[in-house]
């Protein structure tokens, strides 16, 4: 199986300050048709997780554009502008790659 | 609008079977592939199963197979996931989710869960 591995796993921000996770794989997650199977979801308190980007750099359908993800083959990254309070919650990184699909340990980002 | 509704979320003692239910509405559920994942509270996500859009191709977690058998019933836009032979360690959280596209597609939407207790 590919092991996702996240950092920080809790990420105090303080308001309108930017922010960044990682995401690294144990193996790459690049498929021969050129793309990197890794998506990002947010876990808001007490709610379902929700997609925020997929294919590495795409924002779902909604999510703000002060929301990023870059990267390639086995390191990842989950970039906030400007972080807001309603953008706490846990971050997960998942590769879609290959069965089973696997999800890294989660970020946690507070408020400070 | 997309709504995935899980049920059938109990407590149940270590050995014992349960079925979980998920009942799709606003989208076309036999264009969809559809996946459990699950959540011990206050953990990160494990995923747990996914099938294809006509029920032809299945896999399962390590941790589940063998135990866990899940299907779907296009004509009433369900999906099910049969638990049996229950350990303490499938207490958890279980959604049900769906990629927009193909099998292992980023999980679009997420139901709220229903939560299964395995304990004496």
């Amino acid at each position: 199986d590919i092991v996702m591995t996240q950092s920080p796993l809790s990420l105090p921000v303080t308001p309108g300050e930017p922010a960044s996770i990682s995401c690294r794989s144990s193996q790459s997650l690049l498929h021969s048709d050129g793309h990197n199977y890794l998506d990002w979801y947010l876990q808001k308190p007490g709610q379902s997780p929700q997609l925020l980007i997929y294919l590495v750099s795409n924002r779902a359908s909604g999510v703000p554009d002060r929301f990023s993800g870059s990267g390639s083959g086995t390191d990842f990254t989950l970039k906030i502008s400007r972080v807001e309070a309603e953008d706490v919650g846990v971050y997960y990184c998942m590769q879609g790659l290959q069965i089973p699909p696997t999800f890294g340990q989660g970020t946690r980002l507070e408020i400070k | 609008e997309v709504q995935l509704v899980e049920s059938g979320g109990v407590v149940v003692q270590p050995g014992g079977s349960l079925r979980l239910s998920c009942a799709a509405s606003g989208f076309t559920f036999d264009d969809y592939a559809m996946h459990w994942v699950r959540q011990v509270p206050g953990k990160g996500l494990e995923w747990v199963s996914l099938i294809s859009w006509d029920g032809g191709v299945t896999y399962y977690a390590d941790s589940v197979k063998g135990r866990f058998t899940i299907s779907r019933d296009n004509s009433k836009n369900s999906l099910y996931l049969q638990m049996n032979s229950l350990r303490t360690e499938d207490t958890a959280l279980y959604y049900c989710a769906a990629p927009a596209a193909g099998l292992l597609g980023p999980l679009d939407y997420w139901g709220q869960g229903t939560l299964v207790t395995v304990s004496s």
